[in-house]
């Protein structure tokens, strides 16, 4: 059983582009995020929800955005992709928002043409 | 701001080896967790150590905190080819609308 589940786990797309890339945990866990990763492996906050309650939003594009239909699900939709928005997009969830182990998913790989 | 430093960027080591990686960070924290990524997966959990211990022991995995120092070390004993992946420190400011910040990593090989 797959914890935090990702989907899809590899996206290639054209500029100008919208996608979506959606999570869900079965962890019934209170606190999801997303977290980019560049190319240099560096991982960055972008956005967490508590029960579906948007809690942080780092300094990302308004053409992210995140939507939490319940506590389970957090998915991260985005508009007229951009070349620099190439990255691994991971989802996370934690039972404590802000505190304790984050459990991840395998990450989507967003390629932008 | 980014809160941790790890260091070095990359390791190489043969098996049987120990690897040491550091952490530096800069403001208080709650807890520190170091985390593991293979390549092309997601991190996994490793070891968390609360700001009021000082050293934290799982398996081959040791964890030392400096807080005065705003220092962590991750040492993996007698590593494993299956080592191979990338380290992350995490801080925890323990504060609500707060996240797990991340350092750089640091990409450990360990060849047979």
């Amino acid at each position: 059983d797959t914890a935090v589940s990702q989907t899809p786990k590899y996206l290639v797309t054209q500029m100008g582009n919208d996608k979506s890339i959606k999570c869900e945990q079965n962890l019934g866990h209170d606190t999801m995020y997303w977290y980019k990763q560049d190319s240099k492996k560096f991982l960055k906050i972008m956005f967490s929800y508590n029960n579906k309650e948007l809690i942080i939003n780092e300094t990302v594009p308004n053409r992210f955005s995140p939507k939490s239909p319940d506590k389970a699900h957090l998915n991260l939709h985005i508009n007229s992709l951009e070349l620099g928005d190439s990255a691994v997009y991971f989802c996370a969830s934690s039972p404590v928002q802000g505190r304790g182990e984050l459990f991840f998913g395998e990450g989507s790989r967003l390629t932008v043409l | 701001s980014q809160q941790g430093e790890e260091d070095p960027q990359a390791l190489s080591i043969q098996e049987g080896e120990n690897a040491t990686m550091n952490c530096s960070y800069k403001t208080s924290i709650n807890n520190l967790q170091w985390y593991r990524q293979n390549s092309g997966r997601g991190l996994v959990h490793l070891i968390l150590i609360r700001s009021n211990e000082r050293e934290k022991h799982s398996g081959r995995l040791r964890v030392t905190l400096d807080t005065s120092k705003k220092s962590s070390s991750l040492l993996i004993t007698a590593s494993r080819a299956a080592d191979t992946a990338s380290y992350f420190c995490a801080t925890d400011a323990g504060q609500a609308g707060t996240a797990l910040i991340f350092g750089k990593g640091t990409t450990l090989s360990v060849s047979s």
